[in-house]
């Protein structure tokens, strides 16, 4: 089974510019997330998608960030002004999202889009 | 805010060594997971444990969830340079499937 696609696998901007990166999550794999993971520390969740509906974007920064996840499968996280602290690893993870069994919402991560913002 | 915290934060020993990696919190989760990631790559699952004070063992690995199930370990039998990475915690509450990170264990294991 193909695993978690995501693309670009590193992108440089200079502050101010957009950016936006994609991710195409295992197939029937209901639930998607996305993460900001900054070096040395976990990742950290900033929108958690069910289908096509948000479950969670408390942690979004919505004057700048926005995410969407059309007809329930691919995703694209958007940063439209870039500044200097979102410079980060940006894992797309999916799992199943079944509910009441715990092995149907296993996480599997992407390998992550490194960015770098100067 | 729930937080996750793991110690050692960084751990540098010698091949064929045993550690032990804590995860800790104040709130109560309903399943953890353990992950490890090398650089360059998302994180990859290890384990997941969803009863308080269960004990699950995957070769070397021996996982432990504490009985309030607000803490949990992960101890490395005989550790090989192949253990290398970073090792995080992720619990998860009932009903969301949002899950929060620990803050990581950098481990190096030295040939």
């Amino acid at each position: 089974e193909a695993g978690v696609a995501q693309s670009p696998r590193y992108k440089i901007i200079e502050k101010r510019q957009s950016v936006a990166f994609w991710c195409n999550p295992i197939s029937g794999h209901a639930t998607l997330y996305w993460y900001q993971q900054i070096l040395g520390q976990g990742p950290k969740l900033l929108i958690q998608f069910q289908n096509n509906g948000v479950v969670d974007d408390s942690q979004l920064p919505k004057d700048r960030f926005s995410a969407e996840r059309l007809k329930g499968v691919d995703s694209t996280l958007k940063i439209q002004p870039a500044k200097l602290e979102d410079s980060a690893v940006y894992l797309c993870a999916s799992s199943h999202g079944l509910a009441g069994e715990w092995s149907y919402n296993e996480q599997f991560f992407g390998p992550g889009t490194r960015l770098t913002v100067l | 805010t729930q937080l996750l915290e793991q110690s050692p934060q960084f751990l540098s020993i010698q091949e064929g060594e045993n550690l032990t990696v804590y995860c800790n919190s104040s709130s109560v989760f309903s399943s953890l997971q353990w992950y490890r990631q090398e650089p360059g790559e998302g994180p990859v699952l290890l384990v997941t444990v969803v009863t308080g004070g269960e004990v699950k063992k995957l070769k070397r690995l021996t996982f432990q969830f504490g009985d309030a199930r607000k803490d949990s370990s992960l101890h490395i039998t005989a550790a090989q340079p192949g253990d290398t990475g970073l090792y995080l915690c992720a619990g998860a509450t009932s009903g969301t499937y949002k899950y929060i990170f620990g803050t990581g264990t950098r481990l190096k294991v030295l040939a």
